[in-house]
């Protein structure tokens, strides 16, 4: 069966550090990866989406990037943090016409 | 620019009883997708609705899809408080396996 892992599950970063959260999915290959946000309360915004290795479309213009260097790892960082950047992110991959959420990664930044 | 809209936002209700929650989106999709989120915890996939017309049923919720007007409900039918959660209805944007997601309804059930 398939699974996704997220880690680090809870962080906290000051403002202008480095972030680096990682996302690995087992027992498939070639999947659609995401990465969404989560604000406080709020509903959760699609921020990339990777359809292959190195390829990376991302939707929401931001301080964060990300990557995807292996077929089923999916990275994502920024060199700056924000306070903006507060949030429950959720890594989410596809086999085709659904799509499984990971559990989730909650960065606050101080 | 794809919205996707629910309603209500917050629903207290009592259990034993039924409700509906509302999922309008802006543009034409095939693709409608149902899911639950306990506090600080993931998403947990419902339903997937891939048809007009389609309609699913698990337990005490079913979700149906109405492309043409662009609308999903989803129906609980006599509640218990185990389904107290906030529900995400999420479209797929140009069938493409973007979703775009609604802001939630936060449901609470209460004795």
């Amino acid at each position: 069966s398939q699974t996704i892992h997220q880690w680090p599950a809870t962080l906290v970063q000051p403002v202008g550090s480095p972030l680096s959260l990682e996302c690995t999915v087992e027992g498939t290959s070639n999947p659609n990866l995401y990465w969404y946000r989560q604000a406080a309360g709020r509903g959760l915004q699609l921020l990339f989406y990777s359809v292959g290795i190195g390829q990376i479309s991302s939707e929401v213009p931001q301080n964060l990037s990300a990557s995807r260097p292996q077929d089923r790892q999916f990275i994502l960082s920024s060199k700056k943090l924000l306070l903006s950047d507060s949030g429950f992110y959720l890594c989410a991959w596809s086999p085709r016409y659904t799509i499984y959420f990971g559990e989730g990664s909650w960065l606050t930044v101080v | 620019e794809l919205k996707v809209e629910q309603n209500p936002l917050f629903l207290s209700m009592q259990e034993g009883k039924n409700y509906t929650i509302y999922c309008n989106y802006s543009t034409t999709s095939d693709r409608l997708y149902w899911y639950r989120q306990d506090p600080g915890k993931s998403l947990e996939s419902l339903f997937v609705l891939l048809s007009n017309g389609a309609v699913k049923q698990e337990g005490r919720l079913m979700a149906s899809l109405d492309t043409k007007a662009r609308l999903s409900t989803l129906h609980i039918t006599a509640a218990v408080h185990d389904l107290s959660a906030t529900y995400f209805c999420a479209v797929d944007e140009d069938n493409t396996d973007k979703l775009i997601f609604g802001t939630g309804t936060r449901l609470q059930v209460f004795p």
